[in-house]
């Protein structure tokens, strides 16, 4: 089955620096690469998805990367804010029309003033 | 919409009892997933429904877990016996269907075994 690793586990920012997080996943056939964000006490909301056949998308401060051929994705967070404080995790969707999601470990990002 | 809702919020129950948590999802939805995240391993997928039917419950534990979709409004997972290690907070996730949609979050419930 498919096996996702996420990086850094933690992370430690200055607001308004930059924060990128990496992930790669095992399966070739994974076409879909959602990125969830946690805040304490509810559950994960996505924030930005990447689809196989595209290599890099952008909604304002958020952006992603992928490189299918070396089966990795990041996420990039630009000018980050305390309220980006939060647990993100990444998640893979196998192929084969299932709708499985193997998520990341997830890294805890800490936004400091 | 109110979106995915789960209760309770929080349980604390006694090692042996039988656990129930609820889920209702988004109306419309056509998917809905269980998860259990905790510390040591993260958010793992336990069992997945579409149009009511189960269709991937290798995630599920063990046979003290077992889940139900009687109708596109609701699921259940139980657990029974409860266990201390079966302590974690299990979340309901709902989508549009099968395929590359977004799956929407509940709040999670809490469960604690003691």
């Amino acid at each position: 089955g498919e096996n996702v690793e996420q990086h850094p586990s933690t992370l430690s920012v200055q607001e308004g620096d930059s924060a990128v997080i990496k992930c790669t996943y095992s399966d070739s056939a994974s076409n879909y690469f959602p990125w969830y964000k946690q805040e304490l006490g509810k559950g994960p909301q996505l924030i930005i998805d990447i689809r196989s056949n595209v290599g890099e998308k952008k909604d304002q401060r958020i952006a992603v990367t992928l490189n299918k051929t070396a089966k990795h994705f990041s996420l990039h967070i630009t000018e980050t804010q305390p309220e980006d404080s939060a647990v993100y995790f990444c998640a893979a969707r196998g192929g084969g029309g299932g709708n499985k999601l193997t998520f990341g470990t997830g890294t805890q990002l800490k936004v400091e003033l | 919409d109110a979106g995915v809702i789960q209760s309770p919020r929080h349980e604390v129950t006694e090692m042996g009892q039988e656990v129930t948590l609820r889920c209702k999802p988004i109306s419309g939805h056509n998917s809905l997933f269980w998860y259990r995240q905790t510390m040591m391993r993260g958010l793992e997928l336990l069992i997945y429904f579409n149009n009511n039917v189960p269709i991937d419950d290798s995630g599920m534990p063990e046979d003290r877990f077992s889940a139900k979709m009687p109708n596109a409004s609701f699921s259940t997972l139980k657990i029974q016996p409860s266990e201390p290690r079966d302590s974690a907070v299990y979340f309901c996730a709902s989508s549009l269907g099968l395929g590359n949609t977004e799956a929407f979050f509940g709040q999670g419930t809490r469960l604690t075994v003691v």
